[in-house]
């Protein structure tokens, strides 16, 4: 089973700010994908692909990597963007997510 | 629009099964694969196993074999999973959502609003 490990836990970011997530692989995978999700509502595809964006999501957002390391990142922080990402991989069984990133708006 | 629509939630009692469903529209539901997931309160989520709409082919994590069965009725673009055995580990939040891919990389592009599990006595 590949382990994905998100950095940090928890972070808190300003209007404006850059953010940048993380998450590692234990072993390398194709591609990682990404979902956002908010108190009391199911995830949503955020980005996949490793860098493609879903639909509806702003493009202040980007993702790239490979191999084991890959990163999600905000280009300039906006109130909505404060959620909870998980990480996904999908290249074998079992698909597995990363424990998550809880952004916060300071 | 593609929309994936789940049962309710469910209050069981230890040692009982139940059985969830997920109700699709907006797609070809024969085309596509279903995955169910498992979110504890406040903790990671957890791929449960998949589920060919077109001959229900499934596919499950190991750590869920033996408690999670996945079924379908295509009459209806129905998916189902049963749980058995339940203990208060299976209550969670679970969710139905489809599976695409490219290149053979799957991801989960939509997903329905989840179900509340709770057991207990």
């Amino acid at each position: 089973e590949i382990v994905l490990t998100q950095s940090p836990t928890t972070m808190a970011a300003s209007p404006g700010e850059k953010v940048t997530l993380t998450c590692r692989a234990s072993s390398s995978v194709s591609y990682m994908h990404w979902y956002q999700q908010r108190s009391g509502a199911s995830p949503k595809l955020w980005i996949y692909e490793t860098s493609k964006l879903a639909s509806g999501v702003p493009n202040r957002f980007s993702g790239s990597g490979s191999g084991t390391s890959y990163s999600l990142t905000i280009n300039s922080m906006e109130t909505e963007d404060a959620a909870t990402y998980y990480c996904q991989q999908g290249s074998s069984y079992p698909y597995t997510f990363g424990a998550g990133t809880k952004l916060e708006l300071k | 629009e593609v929309q994936l629509q789940q049962s309710g939630a469910e209050l069981v009692k230890p040692g009982a099964s139940v059985k969830l469903s997920c109700k699709t529209s907006g797609y070809t539901f024969s085309n596509y694969y279903m995955s169910w997931l498992k979110q504890m309160p406040g903790q990671n989520i957890e791929w449960i196993g998949n589920i060919y709409g077109g001959n229900g082919g499934t596919g499950y994590n190991q750590k869920f074999k033996g408690k999670a069965t996945l079924t379908v009725d295509k009459s209806s673009s129905t998916a189902y999973m049963d749980l058995s055995s339940l203990t208060s580990e299976d209550s969670a939040v679970y969710f139905c959502a489809r599976d695409d891919n490219n290149h053979l990389d799957w991801y989960f592009d939509f997903w329905g609003p989840g179900t509340m599990v709770t057991v207990s006595s």
